[in-house]
């Protein structure tokens, strides 16, 4: 079935160091792929996406990058700030013929960053 | 100021109470949805609607209840009958055709 995983539940940086955070999926027929960002008692927020024709795509500080040959999709954030810390999410849109969730984001579990100062 | 809010911030009810939380929208975007998330969990879908009057479920319905009867609104109700209705709940908007959804800060409903 589908699934979108993190690799590492928790990420600990350094204030100024680059973070990377990962994501396998499994369904190979997706197109599209998001993250978000969900700071502690708050809804998650946008941060960016990639459809499956690119392998790249970059925005203010931080660039995805989807290598679709293994299934993966990272978040790369540049120079780490304290208020990079939260939890990330990445999500693909579902197959037209998985259950509930088709032609909708499926989440992953999330990946926790701590930023240290 | 545009965007998806949702009232209140925290709910508290006795077990065996429905409960209706409520999601508003002035973003004009055509497609809602309403999400669980548990502690340390992803968002799991609930439900969703792509146009007003019409909704589907998503992975857990089960123990709720929804309705669109306008476009800017998607209140969900959690019934008696969701087994373990404390969680934190989320809306989220979408434009007609754009995968990007946009969340509300969220509910944490609290069943004791």
């Amino acid at each position: 079935g589908e699934s979108v995983g993190l690799h590492l539940p928790t990420l600990s940086v350094q204030e100024g160091d680059n973070s990377i955070i990962n994501c396998a999926y499994s369904n190979s027929a997706s197109d599209y792929f998001i993250w978000y960002k969900q700071e502690s008692g708050k809804g998650p927020q946008f941060i960016i996406d990639i459809r499956s024709n690119m392998d790249k795509r970059q925005g203010q500080r931080v660039t995805v990058l989807l290598n679709k040959t293994v299934k993966h999709l990272s978040l790369q954030i540049a120079a780490t700030q304290p208020g990079d810390s939260a939890v990330y999410f990445c999500a693909e849109l579902g197959a037209m013929n998985y259950g509930g969730s088709q032609g909708n984001l499926i989440f992953g579990k999330g990946t926790k960053l701590s930023v240290k100062p | 100021d545009g965007g998806i809010t949702q009232s209140p911030k925290y709910l508290f009810r006795k077990e065996g109470q429905n409960v209706t939380l409520s999601c508003e929208q002035n973003l004009n975007h055509d497609a809602m949805y309403w999400y669980r998330q548990d502690p340390g969990q992803g968002l799991r879908l609930i439900y969703y609607s792509q146009i007003v009057n019409d909704f589907q479920k998503g992975d857990i319905a089960e123990g709720y209840s929804v309705s669109r009867e306008k476009k800017e609104s998607f209140p969900l109700t959690v019934t008696s009958a969701q087994k373990n209705p404390t969680a934190f709940y989320l809306c989220a908007s979408s434009a007609l055709g754009g995968h990007e959804q946009y969340f509300g800060p969220g509910t944490r409903l609290t069943v004791t």
